[in-house]
């Protein structure tokens, strides 16, 4: 695609349910990143693909949140028994390969959490 | 990971020039300089990258320290849409294992 697709764009739940956030990133990035941003703070890391491969998964805020990428392309970032505290937005970036410092990320629109 | 440090806040008027900041000290011969946007309410923008040289686009300038220990993103005449938070990062040939942005510098611009 011409650019990194999230979906849905607004998601309203309620605690204790769970929710599946989605990214397609630019054809051909095999790098991912999910960020998650809370009203008025920073980017929060969360988690790096390289391929369909995750080899740190210490971002992740608890074990309610998991992430998969398939076929190194869609990933999917869900999180469980969702609590107030997950309400954010929740970024996507894809890139070239890191074999280069040179390459740029492309973030997606975000995925906007909200737990009542 | 190599780490930046950069000003909380800058404030610009309309017209006039920015000068934005970034320490980075411990970096690393392969490190490129990279900076993002971010518009409020939107996902941050990609703005330029450098590795030794000077650099230019039509978004904005990036100047670098002969000792690469510091660079300056350069917003020539600053509009009101350039008011955004800005963040200065460090990219080499590493995974990406905790690519982190830091808080950045939210740049103000007056009418």
């Amino acid at each position: 695609g011409a650019g990194v697709s999230q979906s849905p764009s607004n998601k309203v739940t309620e605690k204790g349910k769970d929710v599946e956030l989605r990214c397609d990133p630019i054809s051909g990035h095999t790098a991912l990143y999910w960020y998650r941003q809370s009203l008025g703070q920073g980017l929060e890391f969360l988690i790096y693909f390289q391929g369909n491969s995750a080899p740190d998964k210490s971002g992740l805020p608890s074990d309610r949140f998991s992430a998969e990428r398939t076929g190194g392309s869609v990933s999917t970032l869900t999180i469980q028994r969702t609590q107030q505290e997950d309400s954010a937005v929740y970024l996507c970036a894809s890139s070239l390969a890191t074999v280069s410092g040179a390459n740029v990320l492309t973030f997606g629109a975000g995925s906007r959490l909200t737990v009542l | 990971d190599a780490k930046t440090t950069q000003p909380n806040s800058m404030e610009s008027n309309e017209e006039e020039p920015v000068h934005l900041p970034c320490n980075h000290s411990t970096i690393s011969g392969t490190d490129y300089i990279h900076w993002y946007r971010q518009l409020p309410s939107q996902g941050p923008e990609y703005v330029i990258h450098g590795l030794t040289s000077n650099v230019n686009n039509r978004m904005a300038s990036l100047a670098i320290a002969e000792d690469r220990k510091s660079s300056t993103l350069i917003l020539h005449r600053a509009t009101l849409r350039d008011a955004a938070v800005y963040y200065c990062i460090l990219r080499d040939v590493s995974p990406d294992y905790k690519l982190s942005f830091g808080a950045g510098t939210t740049v103000t611009v007056r009418a």
